[in-house]
């Protein structure tokens, strides 16, 4: 059964920084992209950026690139979302995908890790 | 950057066919096939329900289907039920791997 576990909710200061992971298990982790989207409250999905575990080859939408960093450790299968320096805006839920057999679809998700920044 | 431009809400009565579309402003749904669709429930994670245009997932039924004209793709739920009510996204590929969710439809069972 595949599975992409993150925990549920971090909560930090602005200025910190943080690491939130998505271990992966159930399949060949190096075989298929994952993806971060971020939900904000009441709001819709945003597609952040991919990467590829097999060679941590990473892509970023343009709306993200330079804020977030997304990487990989193949020996734990896990793929990590990171953040510098937080702020209020951080404050969403994040999901991490995994991308199936096409290009756009994301066949199994997370169940998401809230992350709560005050100001 | 692309956007992909949803209707905010959708209404249907149980039994009845809608159709949720998707039409993108740059040349990404027109020129590849790769339009997906994801079901979302409140406080829940989304899910896959059409993939590459037409295709669906095993384990989703087929009163969910997809097409795609010109620049516009449509979500198609036939026999609507209480339990597809939920937040439809559009996604499209763009070309090196990146992907662009659209705003959203709120999809309503009366």
């Amino acid at each position: 059964e595949v599975l992409l576990a993150q925990p549920g909710e971090e909560v930090k200061k602005a200025g910190e920084s943080l690491r939130i992971s998505c271990q992966a298990s159930g399949y060949t982790f190096s075989r298929h992209w994952i993806a971060w989207v971020r939900q904000m409250p009441g709001k819709g999905l945003e597609w952040m950026g991919t990467i590829y575990p097999g060679d941590s080859d990473s892509r970023y939408s343009p709306s993200f690139q330079g804020q977030v960093t997304i990487s990989v450790d193949k020996s734990l299968s896990t793929a990590y979302l990171q953040w510098d320096s937080l702020q209020a805006s951080d404050t969403a839920v994040y999901y991490c995908a995994r991308r199936g057999d096409t290009l756009t679809g994301y066949d199994f998700w997370g169940q998401g890790t809230l992350v709560i920044v005050s100001s | 950057q692309s956007a992909l431009t949803q209707p905010r809400s959708v209404s249907g009565s149980p039994g009845q066919s809608v159709s949720l579309s998707c039409t993108g402003a740059a040349s990404d749904v027109a020129t590849y096939d790769f339009v997906s669709w994801h079901q979302q429930h409140p406080g829940k994670a989304p899910r896959l329900v059409i993939y590459d245009v037409t295709k669906r997932p095993s384990g989703v039924p087929d009163r969910f289907s997809g097409s795609k004209s010109g620049d516009t793709a449509f979500l198609t739920i036939s026999g609507l039920r209480p339990e597809d009510e939920a937040d439809y996204y559009c996604s499209s590929y763009e070309g090196r791997q990146i992907v662009f969710f659209g705003g959203g439809t709120k999809l309503t069972v009366l």
